[in-house]
């Protein structure tokens, strides 16, 4: 399996703009989560899906983000109007949670490292 | 609000000597994870622990939890400089059956050669 996979890597947008991020989460896994990392406030849960129902988004900072999880395969976080304080790397994380031994073990992606200037 | 506390948030240490990083809470966890995070890349697990008391052992890194399922301990012997990295412990919660977890806010290590 090639594992979680996010797009882009890095982005680097003006103020103003509106920039999604893409994730494509592991085969068969019905849990995927949107995490935002900084220095200052570390690894912060923003919103997560269990078989494509958002089911906690009380983690996205205010209306400028949504999310959304059209299918198994593929889900977005998207920013709009972008503020140079959402300058962050962006997780997307997947899991399996059918199973009581495998739940709760998340699988990240690499990341998307976002620059607003 | 941050549930779980980590300590040391920083620690530097010279190859070969030993250490211990701590996860804290006043919250009962039904299970507890390791991760470790590299430059450019996403958290990786290293273990998870779900008994009180239990001990689990990766090679050189010793993983405990505690008995009342609140704190977690990680002590790493002999370190190496590719030890280096941020170390996140992570809680779970039983009665979620959607796999969400507690992140701490992690431990950054550095093993200088």
């Amino acid at each position: 399996d090639a594992g979680v996979i996010q797009s882009p890597r890095h982005e680097v947008t003006e103020m103003g703009q509106e920039v999604t991020l893409r994730c494509k989460p592991i085969s068969g896994h019905n849990s995927l989560f949107w995490y935002r990392q900084t220095m200052m406030r570390g690894l912060e849960l923003l919103i997560y899906f269990n078989n494509n129902v958002p089911i906690d988004d009380s983690g996205m900072p205010e209306d400028r983000f949504s999310a959304k999880m059209p299918n198994a395969s593929f889900s977005t976080l998207k920013i709009q109007p972008s503020e140079p304080r959402d300058s962050a790397v962006y997780f997307c994380a997947s899991s399996y949670t059918a199973s009581r031994i495998a739940k709760n073990i998340q699988y990240f992606g690499a990341g998307t490292r976002l620059s607003v200037l | 609000t941050q549930l779980l506390e980590q300590s040391p948030q920083f620690l530097s240490i010279q190859e070969g000597e030993n250490l211990t990083v701590y996860c804290n809470s006043s919250s009962v966890f039904s299970s507890l994870q390791w991760y470790r995070q590299e430059p450019g890349e996403g958290p990786v697990l290293l273990v998870t622990v779900v008994t009180g008391g239990e001990v689990k052992k990766l090679k050189r890194l010793t993983f405990q939890f505690g008995d009342a399922r609140k704190d977690s301990s990680l002590h790493i012997t002999a370190a190496q400089p590719g030890d280096t990295g941020l170390y996140l412990c992570a809680g779970g919660r039983g009665s979620s059956n959607t796999g969400k977890l507690i992140f701490g806010q992690g431990t950054t290590l550095q093993v200088k050669p």
